[in-house]
């Protein structure tokens, strides 16, 4: 597709459930990222990858969450025992090129809102 | 990366130009100063990003003072449809942490 597509779009799980979440970046972009959205607040960063590796994992909350990048293009954050403070929309975004001289400019998904019961 | 201060939010009326004031005065020379704004339920979208010279693009005008303490994104003609969350983001683009953080953003209320 054109843009970052991501899916669900909408999740409702109970308290202690895992949840995926899947992102798919715009084709060619190396750079992928995940962020997480409360109510009221900015976009909060929770990783960050070049091709298939994380280059920094320093917003993940803790050690329930995890995400993955296999082949360098699609990504799956992944939420084990979730809980009710992690209902939040989930952001994915890709760019074209990473490192200096990249232009900074993100391309955002429309987000995942997953809701815990 | 620095910090920057926006106002929490602001009105305009249709048609008029709407100038959007940020504060970065601890911004370092390598670092740049990018907008991005957020439509309800809409993820972020880029709108323009400078260093030092005032930039131009089909969206906006974003001017950057001579000490690059403060910046200013200006809409030019605002529409019903540029009501949305303003983020100002502060960047380094050589090396360092490659992430944009977001503030809470300023919301811009386009009035008909």
């Amino acid at each position: 597709g054109a843009g970052v597509s991501q899916t669900p779009s909408n999740k409702v799980t109970e308290k202690g459930k895992y949840v995926e979440l899947r992102c798919d970046p715009i084709s060619g972009h190396t750079a992928l990222y995940w962020y997480r959205q409360s109510l009221g607040q900015g976009p909060e960063f929770l990783i960050y990858f070049q091709g298939t590796g994380a280059a920094d994992d320093s917003g993940l909350p803790n050690d329930r969450f995890f995400a993955v990048r296999p082949e360098g293009s699609v990504s799956t954050l992944k939420i084990q025992r979730t809980e009710r403070g992690d209902s939040a929309v989930y952001l994915c975004a890709s760019r074209k090129l990473a490192g200096a001289l990249s232009t900074g400019e993100l391309f955002f998904g429309e987000g995942s809102r997953l809701t815990v019961l | 990366d620095a910090k920057t201060t926006q106002p929490t939010s602001m009105d305009c009326a249709e048609g008029r130009a709407a100038n959007l004031p940020c504060n970065h005065s601890t911004i370092s020379g390598n670092e740049y100063v990018y907008w991005y704004r957020q439509i309800h339920s809409q993820g972020p979208q880029y709108i323009i990003h400078g260093l030092k010279n005032n930039e131009t693009n089909e969206m906006a005008s974003l001017i950057i003072t001579e000490d690059r303490k403060s910046s200013t994104l200006i809409l030019p003609h605002a529409t019903l449809r540029d009501t949305a969350v303003y983020y100002c983001i502060v960047r380094s683009r050589q090396g360092g942490s490659e992430k944009l953080v977001f503030g809470k953003g300023m919301k811009l209320t386009v009035n008909p």
